[in-house]
């Protein structure tokens, strides 16, 4: 059975740092790109990029470009998103997704629920 | 890049046929046979419902259908029952520089 299981909900103050991973199983990790997508809070979807994990090769929305690292572990099936100094705007819950093509996302992961608040 | 367009809300009574309408640009729906739909009931995560403008993976009931003209693309449900109450979002594909880009999002209430 095809998982990706992400980590928990973080709380963090604007400026800090953070990391999320995203683990996957049941299927070749390494052969499948990895998209992530953040949902705003009673908002829509956005794509924010995606990696391949064989070489992480990574591609970025322009939106998220500067703003965001993707990157990925392949030796324990694992993507990561990472901010270097979070904003209150980055409040959000942001899904990991297991990706056919660039906009074709098959599995999910299930969700982690990022806030940031001083 | 903008989001792609699509109605706040429709709605249906059981039985009927609702249309979701997803536009955009030459640049993205109009140039590319790379659209997804995904359905997200509140508090859920996404499910896949339709790849490649008019594919359904196994498990998403044939009632589901996409099709796509010029730069707007469509989801059909037909035979509208209590459970295709949720979110529905379009997505497509954009170029190697945009990459993808999501719709706005449409609520389709079942009467």
């Amino acid at each position: 059975e095809v998982q990706l299981v992400q980590s928990g909900a973080e709380v963090r103050k604007p400026g800090e740092s953070l990391k999320i991973s995203c683990k996957g199983s049941g299927y070749d990790f390494i052969t499948n790109w990895i998209a992530w997508v953040r949902q705003m809070p009673g908002k829509g979807l956005e794509w924010m990029g995606m990696i391949y994990p064989r070489d992480s090769d990574t591609r970025y929305s322009p939106s998220f470009q500067g703003q965001v690292t993707i990157s990925a572990d392949k030796s324990i099936s694992t993507a990561y998103l990472q901010w270097s100094r979070l904003k209150a705007s980055d409040t959000a819950i942001y899904y990991c997704a297991r990706s056919l093509s660039t906009v074709t996302q098959d599995y999910w992961g299930q969700g982690t629920l990022v806030t940031v608040s001083s | 890049q903008s989001a792609l367009t699509q109605p706040r809300s429709v709605s249906g009574s059981p039985g009927q046929s609702v249309t979701i309408s997803c536009t955009g640009t030459s640049s993205d729906v109009g140039a590319y046979n790379y659209v997804s739909w995904y359905q997200q009931h509140p508090g859920k995560v996404p499910t896949l419902m339709i790849y490649d403008v008019n594919k359904r993976p196994s498990g998403v009931p044939d009632r589901f259908s996409g099709s796509k003209s010029g730069n707007t693309a469509s989801l059909t449900i037909s035979g509208l029952q209590a459970e295709d109450e949720a979110d529905y979002y379009c997505s497509s594909y954009a170029g190697s520089h945009t990459l993808g880009v999501f719709g706005t999002g449409t609520k389709v209430t079942v009467l």
